[in-house]
């Protein structure tokens, strides 16, 4: 069964730090990736999409993707309490169809 | 004003009704997903639609039936509803024409089954 792995958390960091999130995926033929950030009881929202090996940088978030080891992160920089959310890593995988495939979540708190 | 809209946003029902949940999106996207999401389960896909003569079952399809009425319109039913269909329902759009299947959800639904 095709996969997308990420720990559930809680990752903690203070206020002002690299908070950096990961996910690994078990289809070496994936093509795109994506990060989502879900708010408490809302709906998840698009922050980056990443599609080759590398950094992609947006603001205070980069993506890195690294096909040959099959994991993608997601790094915040000046961490801000109203960054604290849950953090969905989603994978369009070979022969998936053109659908994502969502790990579970990692919550990540920002504390003062 | 929202470009994916779900209606209604909460709804509490009782085993064996049926309930309809609507989703509508003004970004003109071809595609449509329906999705459930519980804790420590994450999202998961129920039904898919690329245009509307398409539909096609998910990862959990199973007690649930969808109707693509236009291309802005996307119906999720449950024929009979039981207690495990309680979550958190979500309908998201993409565009065939766009970036690789970036998908963008509307507010959810969140269901109630008692």
């Amino acid at each position: 069964q095709k996969e997308v792995e990420q720990n559930s958390g809680p990752l903690s960091v203070p206020e002002g730090a690299i908070a950096s999130l990961n996910c690994t995926y078990s289809d070496r033929g994936s093509q795109s990736f994506f990060w989502y950030r879900q708010y408490s009881g809302k709906s998840p929202e698009l922050i980056m999409s990443i599609y080759s090996n590398g950094d992609k940088e947006d603001g205070r978030f980069t993506a890195q993707l690294n096909k040959a080891s099959q994991y993608v992160s997601l790094l915040i920089r000046d961490s801000q309490p109203s960054d604290s959310a849950t953090y969905l890593c989603a994978v369009n995988m070979e022969g998936g169809g053109n659908k994502l495939t969502f790990g579970t979540g990692t919550q990540l708190k920002v504390e003062l | 004003d929202a470009d994916v809209t779900q209606t209604p946003r909460n709804r509490i029902t009782k085993t064996g009704k049926r309930i309809m949940l609507e989703c509508s999106q003004t970004k003109g996207h071809d595609r449509m997903y329906w999705y459930r999401q519980d804790p420590g389960l994450g999202l998961r896909l129920i039904y898919y639609s690329f245009d509307v003569k398409d539909i096609n079952k998910g990862e959990i399809s199973d007690g649930y039936s969808v109707s693509r009425q236009a291309q802005a319109k996307f119906s999720l039913s449950l024929e009979s509803a039981i207690p495990n269909q309680t979550a958190l329902y979500f309908c998201a759009t993409s565009d065939l024409s766009g970036t690789d299947n970036e998908q963008f959800f509307g507010p959810g639904t969140r269901l109630t089954v008692l």
